[in-house]
C-alpha cells in the first residue's frame, strides 16, 4: 500500500545537537514532497517542498531536507537544533493524483 | 494574503448529536480539503473539493459524515451522529492546484464525550 514512513516518534535532543528526521514513501511516478512543522496549539506550517530540480532544499528557520529518489526518502535536517524548535514535525507527499498524504509525524523535544 | 479560516476552534459535544464544521479557503483557491487528524497522529483525508465538485470522498465515513461546497468558496463539514472515536483535530486546507501544496487552516478541535 501507498504509504509515508515517519520512523521516529519522538525524538529528544539537547540545544545546538544536529537534528535529522526520516521520511520515506512508498509512491511511484511523479512526487513532490513537504515538510511541515507544527508548534503546540497551532497549525500546520511548511517548512520546505520539493518539485523538481535540486535535491538538496533549503527551508525557513535553518531547516533543509534532501530528496534522494534510489531510496525514496526526503529526510530532514538541521545543524543547530534550539529550544524553540520543539514542535511535531509532519513528512508529506502529493503523488499523481494530487492528494497529500502524511506520515504519523515526529515529536522533537528540545532540551534547553 | 488571509489564510484559511476555521470555526469554530473548539467543540465539545455528547455522542450522537451533530456537529458542523465551517471553513473559507484563502480567495481564489479552487481545490478545498478536509482532513480529520487524531491525536499523536498525521493528518488523514476526508474530502477533496475542486470548485464545488467532489474530487475524492473515499476515505469519508458516509454513514455520518457529510460535505458541501456550495458555490465553490466555503464549505462545511458535518457529523451526525457523533462517536467517540471523532474526536480529533479537523483541518481545512486550500490550493491553487493540488501539486504547488496546501494552506492548512488552525483547525477545529472536536472533543466526544
Amino acid at each position: 500500500a501507498q504509504s509515508v514512513s515517519q520512523h521516529n516518534h519522538h525524538v529528544i535532543l539537547s540545544e545546538a545537537a544536529s537534528l535529522e528526521l526520516g521520511c520515506n514513501y512508498s509512491y511511484g511516478g511523479t512526487v513532490n514532497l513537504f515538510w511541515y512543522v507544527q508548534y503546540p496549539g497551532q497549525h500546520l506550517q511548511l517548512l520546505l517542498k520539493y518539485f523538481s530540480g535540486d535535491p538538496l532544499v533549503k527551508g525557513i528557520k535553518g531547516f533543509e531536507a534532501e530528496f534522494i529518489k534510489s531510496k525514496f526518502s526526503f529526510n530532514l535536517r538541521k545543524p543547530s537544533v534550539q529550544w524553540s524548535d520543539t514542535a511535531e514535525y509532519f513528512c508529506a507527499v502529493i503523488s499523481n493524483n494530487n492528494d497529500m498524504r502524511f506520515g504519523a509525524g515526529t515529536r522533537l523535544t528540545v532540551k534547553p | 494574503e488571509a489564510g484559511v479560516a476555521q470555526s469554530p476552534r473548539y467543540k465539545i459535544i455528547e455522542k450522537r448529536q451533530s456537529v458542523a464544521f465551517w471553513c473559507n479557503p484563502i480567495s481564489g483557491h479552487a481545490t478545498l480539503y478536509w482532513y480529520q487528524q487524531i491525536l499523536g497522529q498525521g493528518p488523514k483525508l476526508l474530502i477533496q473539493f475542486q470548485n464545488n465538485g467532489v474530487v475524492d470522498d473515499s476515505q469519508l465515513p458516509k454513514d455520518r459524515f457529510s460535505a458541501e461546497r456550495l458555490k465553490g468558496v466555503d464549505s462545511t463539514l458535518k457529523i451526525q451522529p457523533a462517536k467517540l472515536e471523532d474526536s480529533a483535530v479537523y483541518l481545512c486546507a486550500s490550493s491553487l492546484g493540488g501539486q504547488m501544496g496546501y494552506t492548512f487552516g488552525s483547525g477545529t478541535r472536536l472533543t466526544v464525550v
